[in-house]
């Protein structure tokens, strides 16, 4: 499986955007980059996933690299509900099935 | 989103006895889980796949003979830890595969050994 590196930990303040940066150097063509997050105590939840376009949902957006060889994950507007480990992860083509392997991720708090 | 619920949520037992963890898929049919175990400020780490009405498929270093996986139904699967012992320690999780490109993942069960 191809790896992920993120930073382990980032600091934001509330209602400002949060840019998490993925890099994934060795991604294959039919990898989707998928995001999970996940709050302390609790099972991951799934974020956005993208495989070469931008995109945007009610949560977040995704940007992705021309190269495809990193990815942002942007929060518009971070509350102290998004303080959680944020973490990127590169999926094959074969949709819900294909197993996720999870790396270290990117713990995020949030500042009042 | 979809709803997977996990029970119990926490369960303490005894060093040398079995445990028993249901995963399930509340208002969608999952024909795969994945069950994951999460030690303390660490990340998950993938244990089985779970195919409804097949035997599991273990990752490499995860013991089948301890970690029972039943996936009888394609709302249910369950996790037995067998001859618990404190070392098994730790937060499991279960997910369901959605119809396309996402998992759903159960709220976790905290199991204690002592």
């Amino acid at each position: 499986d191809a790896k992920t590196t993120q930073p382990n930990s980032m600091e934001s303040n509330e209602e400002e955007p949060v840019h998490l940066p993925c890099n994934h150097s060795t991604i294959s063509g039919t990898d989707y980059i998928h995001w999970y997050r996940q709050l302390p105590s609790q099972g991951p939840e799934y974020v956005i996933h993208g495989l070469t376009s931008n995109v945007n949902n009610r949560m977040a957006s995704l940007a992705i690299a021309e190269d495809r060889k990193s990815s942002t994950l942007i929060l518009h507007r971070a509350t102290l509900r998004d303080a959680a480990v944020y973490y990127c992860i590169l999926r094959g083509y074969g949709g819900a099935t294909n197993k996720l392997i999870f790396g270290t991720g990117t713990l995020l708090a949030v500042q009042p | 989103g979809a709803v997977v619920s996990q029970h119990p949520s926490r369960v303490i037992c005894k060093s040398g006895t079995s445990v028993k963890i249901e995963c399930r898929s509340l208002d969608f049919q999952a024909t795969t889980m994945f069950w994951y175990r999460q030690f303390p400020k660490q990340s998950l780490m993938l244990m089985a796949t779970s195919n409804e009405g097949s035997k599991a498929t273990y990752e490499q270093g995860v013991e089948k003979d301890k970690f029972l996986i039943n996936h009888a139904s394609l709302t249910l699967s369950t996790l037995t830890v067998t001859s618990a012992h404190p070392e098994d320690s730790s937060f499991y999780i279960c997910s369901a595969a959605g119809l396309l490109y996402e998992q759903y993942f159960g709220p976790g069960t905290r199991l204690t050994v002592t």
